[in-house]
């Protein structure tokens, strides 16, 4: 089993569409939740960190992280054609922080239709 | 934020050869990290460089193939030696931000083909 499941899709759903993307992972010792999201042909850019369990809301987007089932989320809504890119979870944990790098999802690769 | 540049931002390169990506960040920084991003699969860290240190190596990545030099904060290269088909990836640069260095910044990433 790998730490950090995700479903590579692709996802494809109607401009306007609330979108649901999510991982789940096996480390408990994970304490930072990230999403990046990638643009074909460059490097991935945050979009979100969260720490610990909890929401976290920044204008259409949505970060959710439930500790206890070891599951994270983002929600996008009104979903633009711009919105349309691979969608990376990203986490770590322990004393180091992200001092000991980064623990990668697949990325699901979201269409959004105009 | 930290703007990353990266250099080449692809190569084709025979196999047998080596090739050293280049890493440059606009301000200075203390964690640096290289991933690998092949086709299919998760970004995977190689390795973490820190000035004036040696850098940390990831399971299954050794020195020999994937020797790292970090001569100041501010710039770092990953060279992959005695390439193969199977090196043929994305290479990409990371810096460490935030108190606890998980607000990671990435490079555009170099894209390496090997023939």
């Amino acid at each position: 089993q790998k730490e950090v499941e995700q479903d590579p899709g692709p996802l494809s759903v109607p401009e306007g569409a609330i979108v649901s993307l999510n991982c789940t992972y096996s480390n408990s010792a994970f304490q930072y939740f990230m999403w990046y999201r990638q643009y074909s042909r460059k490097g991935p850019e945050l979009l979100m960190y969260t720490y610990s369990s909890g929401n976290k809301e920044d204008g259409r987007f949505t970060a959710q992280v439930d500790k206890s089932s070891k599951y994270i989320s983002l929600f996008i809504r009104d979903s633009q054609p711009s919105d349309s890119a691979t969608y990376l979870c990203a986490m770590s944990g322990g004393s180091g922080g992200g001092a000991d790098g980064l623990t990668f999802g697949k990325g699901t690769h979201l269409i959004i239709q105009p | 934020s930290a703007v990353i540049s990266q250099k080449p931002s692809r190569d084709i390169c025979q196999r047998g050869t080596s090739l050293t990506i280049q890493c440059q960040v606009d301000s200075q920084v203390t964690m640096m990290f290289w991933y690998r991003q092949q086709p299919g699969q998760s970004l995977t860290l190689i390795a973490t460089a820190n000035q004036g240190s040696e850098a940390t190596y990831e399971s299954g990545f050794v020195i020999d193939k994937f020797p790292i030099s970090r001569p100041n904060l501010t710039f770092s290269t990953l060279t992959v030696s005695n390439m193969s088909p199977e090196d043929s990836s994305i290479y990409l640069c990371s810096v460490g931000a935030g108190f606890t260095y998980t607000e990671a910044f990435f490079g555009q990433g170099t894209r390496l083909t090997v023939v």
